[in-house]
C-alpha cells in the first residue's frame, strides 16, 4: 500500500559514473517532483512534471535528466556524477488543482566517492 | 531550550511539555503553508496546513498559527512525546508560471527528553 516509492534506497558509486533513481506513485496524482536534501537537511526542489510534461526546472545542471514515462512514474538520471551530488533525493507527488500538499517518498541516499 | 548548532537549530524539550517551533517565510503573496515532519531515514510527512485567510488551525495535539503581518508561522505541539522527535519543516506555496511550488524552510530539530 506504499504511496510513493523510490528505488534504490541507497546508491554508492564512483565519480564520473552514470546512475538512475526510479520513483513510482500509486495515489493517482498527476504531478511529480524531485527534491535534493543536502547534509544540512536543506530541501530544495529540482524538477516537477505535470501529466508527463516538465513544468519546473530549478536551474539544475544538465547532467540531471528527469524522465516521466507516464503520470505514475518519474525517474531521475544523473550523468558524470560529481562529489557534490552526494545527497538524499526525494520524489514527491500531488494532485494539481485539488490541494498543494505533496506526498514524499522514503528517499534515495546517493554517495559519490 | 533553543539553540543554533552547526547544522540545524535544535529545540530540546521534556516529555509532556508543549513545544513551539517557529518559521519565517519570505513571500507575502504566499497563500498556503504546510508543516512537515521528517523522522530519521524517512521522507517528510504532512502534519498540518493552513491557508492565508486563516490565522489559526488545530489538529490532533498540533496547532499552526499564521501571522501574515510579520510573515511568521509557528507549530505548537501539545504534550510532546518521544515519538515527536524529528526535524520539522515549514513550507510556503509559491504560485509561479501557472503551477504550485513548495519552498521549504531550513528545518528545526525537535529533541524530546524523558
Amino acid at each position: 500500500d506504499t504511496a510513493v516509492s523510490q528505488t534504490p534506497k541507497y546508491l554508492v558509486t564512483q565519480m564520473g559514473n552514470d546512475k538512475s533513481i526510479k520513483c513510482e506513485q500509486n495515489l493517482g496524482h498527476d504531478t511529480m517532483y524531485w527534491y535534493k536534501q543536502d547534509s544540512k537537511k536543506f530541501l530544495k526542489i529540482m524538477f516537477s512534471y505535470n501529466n508527463k510534461e516538465l513544468i519546473i526546472n530549478e536551474t539544475v545542471p544538465n547532467r540531471f535528466s528527469p524522465k516521466s514515462p507516464d503520470k505514475a512514474h518519474l525517474n531521475l538520471h544523473i550523468n558524470s556524477l560529481e562529489l557534490g551530488d552526494s545527497a538524499v533525493y526525494f520524489c514527491a507527488s500531488s494532485q494539481f488543482g485539488v490541494k498543494e500538499e505533496q506526498f514524499f517518498g522514503p528517499g534515495t541516499r546517493l554517495t559519490v566517492l | 531550550g533553543e539553540s543554533v548548532g552547526l547544522h540545524l537549530p535544535t529545540l530540546s524539550v521534556q516529555e509532556g511539555d508543549n513545544s513551539i517551533i517557529n518559521c519565517a517565510y519570505s513571500n507575502s503573496a504566499s497563500d498556503y503553508f504546510i508543516w512537515y515532519k521528517q523522522e530519521s531515514g524517512k521522507g517528510p510527512q504532512f502534519i498540518i496546513d493552513i491557508r492565508s485567510n486563516m490565522d489559526k488551525r488545530q489538529g490532533q495535539r498540533v496547532t499552526v498559527l499564521l501571522n501574515k503581518t510579520v510573515k511568521h508561522l509557528s507549530l505548537q505541539i501539545a504534550a510532546t512525546q518521544p515519538g515527536d522527535s524529528a526535524v520539522y519543516f515549514c513550507a510556503e506555496n509559491s504560485f509561479s508560471g501557472g503551477y504550485n511550488k513548495l519552498i521549504f524552510g531550513a528545518g528545526t530539530r525537535l529533541a524530546v527528553h524523558p
